[in-house]
């Protein structure tokens, strides 16, 4: 089975920079993603990691490390906009087609 | 590029009656698409897996006669809510993917609400 645990909620201040975790235990892994969803709308894709290290997109970064089941997302000069929930999700093989299970998601409120 | 839209966004109906939602990508084709819900303040719980002309994979729990999932072309699946009830009320997400790329694609969601 697939577990995938991430924070409930945080909050931060405008111009600052959070670090959000996730932590995971599934088979067949095959990548991680972060999107962010904000209330009442679907999921925009933010990153994708497949290797270990870092991967770094603008104001947003991704860690992975494989042997650990970690990753974290790193939003640098946060926005007001920023506010929004961050879903980890695993990728992993199943019935051949990649499917994602997603974490329950991190709350993030940035304050003034 | 990699567009996915849904059709409808929002839905009100009575309790019994069916619901279609469409799904479509619209500038990719794509082979699997995928139908998640996601209860208030929960996650995306994945409901099935929907590849072109095959039928599609139910996960565990979700009733594949409920559940109607239809994916004729590379451009559009569709899930129909047969005899829907309250407790089916949700936000439905589609999401497809396109075999170059990693990611999946969302589209913007069908928020339904059962009377």
């Amino acid at each position: 089975g697939q577990n995938i645990d991430q924070p409930t909620e945080m909050t931060a201040t405008e111009g600052a920079i959070v670090q959000i975790n996730c932590t995971y235990q599934t088979s067949g892994f095959n990548g991680l993603f972060w999107y962010q969803q904000h209330a009442g709308e679907a999921p925009t894709f933010l990153s994708y990691n497949v290797l270990d290290g870092l991967e770094e997109k603008g104001r947003f970064s991704s860690f992975l490390s494989r042997s650990k089941g970690y990753s974290y997302l790193l939003l640098k000069e946060l926005q007001m906009k920023d506010s929004a929930s961050y879903l980890c999700a695993v990728r992993h093989s199943g019935a051949g087609s990649y499917q994602l299970t997603f974490g329950k998601g991190t709350k993030l409120s940035v304050i003034p | 590029g990699a567009v996915v839209s849904q059709h409808p966004s929002r839905v009100i109906c009575k309790s019994g009656t069916s619901v279609k939602i469409e799904c479509r990508s619209l500038d990719f084709q794509a082979t699997t698409m995928f139908w998640y819900r996601q209860f208030p303040k929960k996650s995306l719980m994945l409901m099935a897996t929907s590849n072109e002309g095959s039928k599609a994979t139910y996960e565990q729990g979700v009733e594949k006669d409920k559940f109607l999932i239809n994916h004729a072309s590379l451009t559009l699946s569709t899930l129909t809510v047969t005899s829907a009830h309250p407790e089916d009320s949700s936000f439905y997400i589609c999401s497809a993917r396109d075999l170059g790329r990693s990611e999946q694609f969302f589209g913007p969601g069908t928020r339904l609400t059962v009377l």
